[in-house]
């Protein structure tokens, strides 16, 4: 079952912050950020597995809690470069290398 | 580098005339994926490979067919393209090692249906 993203669509000036969610109602065992810019492959920012860590790159972070099937990644400070669509890949387990269901995506806007 | 490549990256087909994709990967990489991304939509997984073992998802249409004849390299076969077809068609990989792990996305193949 597909992953839901909140919000669909948020627009920022540079420098702003922003969180985007990524809730599953089938219990978790990872959960994978990517970034989509239009026309190009999705690229990967980072995978958070169960047991509620937190990981970060430089000004994007993200959480994963595991009780509730949520997951949410932190962009700080914003710079243009953070313009995209951004996707949560959920793993509900079973296999040794992590099949994922992809959410509806959230566009990111950045404008100077 | 060590990547994911996708041949063609735009291609046009005529309605109903087979057309393959093709991926090769220099990763090594055990797993190899194959999504159907329509436009404003997030990338549905058709199939994968694990080594020579291939897994179909319970929706993938009987139309499309994959082929992996090596390690390095998968083709997507659509065997009578419809205009609902089209699409961009991402090919990625991961490692097996009994935990998830990235997968690594190719440029994709744009196909369009005349």
């Amino acid at each position: 079952q597909q992953p839901v993203q909140s919000p669909q669509a948020v627009i920022l000036r540079e420098g702003e912050d922003a969180v985007i969610n990524c809730s599953s109602s089938k219990a978790l065992y990872s959960v994978h950020w990517y970034r989509q810019k239009h026309g190009e492959a999705p690229v990967f920012l980072m995978i958070l597995l169960k047991g509620g860590e937190q990981k970060g790159h430089e000004k994007i972070s993200a959480s994963f809690n595991e009780k509730k099937q949520q997951s949410s990644l932190y962009l700080t400070a914003s710079q243009l470069s953070y313009s995209g669509t951004y996707f949560c890949g959920t793993n509900a387990g079973g296999t040794s290398y992590g099949k994922l269901t992809f959410g509806q995506g959230t566009i990111l806007t950045v404008h100077p | 580098d060590a990547m994911v490549i996708q041949n063609p990256r735009y291609q046009v087909t005529q309605f109903g005339k087979p057309v393959t994709l093709s991926c090769s990967q220099t990763l090594n990489h055990n797993v190899m994926y194959w999504y159907q991304q329509k436009s404003s939509q997030a990338p549905k997984l058709l199939f994968h490979y694990y080594d020579k073992d291939f897994n179909n998802e319970a929706d993938t249409p009987d139309n499309f067919q994959s082929r992996r004849p090596n390690t390095s390299f998968c083709f997507l076969d659509i065997r009578s393209p419809g205009l609902g077809d089209a699409a961009m068609y991402l090919c990625a990989t991961s490692r097996a090692s009994g935990s998830p792990e990235t997968q690594y996305f190719g440029p994709g193949t744009r196909l369009l249906v005349l």
